[in-house]
């Protein structure tokens, strides 16, 4: 069973463009989220899509946005690139929360790069 | 709110001796905990976790972690380390939805 898949895996781009990061779940799963992981910032949560809606959001601008499409996959948008926007962009997966048992287990892609410069 | 503290960010072992990462956590409610590995350029793999039952769990590679309650502790431990473990390891509170990482332990491994 393919597992969570990203891409593009690396992704440069210049201060004020935009960039669109894309992760396709694991077969079955309807919830997708997306991490960032900075560099001296550990992982941060920014977005949960759960059957093409956003549920949670975390502590970012919005600026940063997405969209689940109706076959579950997501798109993570970054619009007027700041340089400290430089990170790995991690998207995990699971099964809608109402069929699991009791904690949300999430399966991670191997993220995409973003460098901006 | 919930947080994850982890103790050292970098930690080093000779190859065969024990592994210890430390994790501390804060939950106001009954807290689900991970532990995640991430080897370099990649994503993050699961170890192991506790959702209830049992507060010693058993997770891949032959690393274990311990629940207590008391301590609000959830560290990773492993008997004898190999070359192999030399990776990133996140500790994580998860409150169903969001789940909510610690900055990471880079564990290095001796020769």
């Amino acid at each position: 069973e393919a597992g969570v898949t990203q891409s593009p895996t690396h992704l440069i781009k210049t201060r004020g463009q935009q960039a669109t990061l894309r992760c396709s779940p694991i077969s079955g799963h309807t919830s997708v989220y997306w991490y960032q992981q900075a560099l001296g910032l550990g992982l941060q949560f920014l977005l949960w899509y759960d059957e093409g809606e956003e549920r949670n959001r975390g502590n970012f601008p919005p600026r940063f946005s997405g969209r689940q499409f109706p076959n579950y996959s997501s798109e993570l948008n970054v619009n007027a690139l700041e340089l400290e926007d430089s990170a790995l962009y991690l998207c995990a997966s699971s099964l809608a929360e109402v069929r699991q048992t009791s904690y949300n287990e999430q399966f991670f892609g191997p993220g995409t790069r973003l460098t901006v410069l | 709110a919930q947080s994850v503290t982890q103790l050292g960010s970098h930690v080093s072992v000779s190859e065969g001796a024990l592994v210890l990462l430390r994790c501390n956590y804060s939950s106001s409610v009954p807290p689900y905990l991970f532990w995640y590995v991430q080897y370099p350029n990649q994503g993050l793999q699961l170890l192991l976790k506790y959702t209830t039952g049992a507060t010693l769990v058993k997770g891949i590679n032959g690393f274990e972690a311990e629940f207590k309650k008391s301590e609000t502790s959830f560290h990773l431990t492993k008997p004898s380390a190999h070359m192999s473990d030399a990776a990133e390891y996140f500790c994580a509170v998860s409150e169903r939805v969001k789940i909510i990482f610690g900055k990471g332990t880079r564990l290095h491994i001796l020769p």
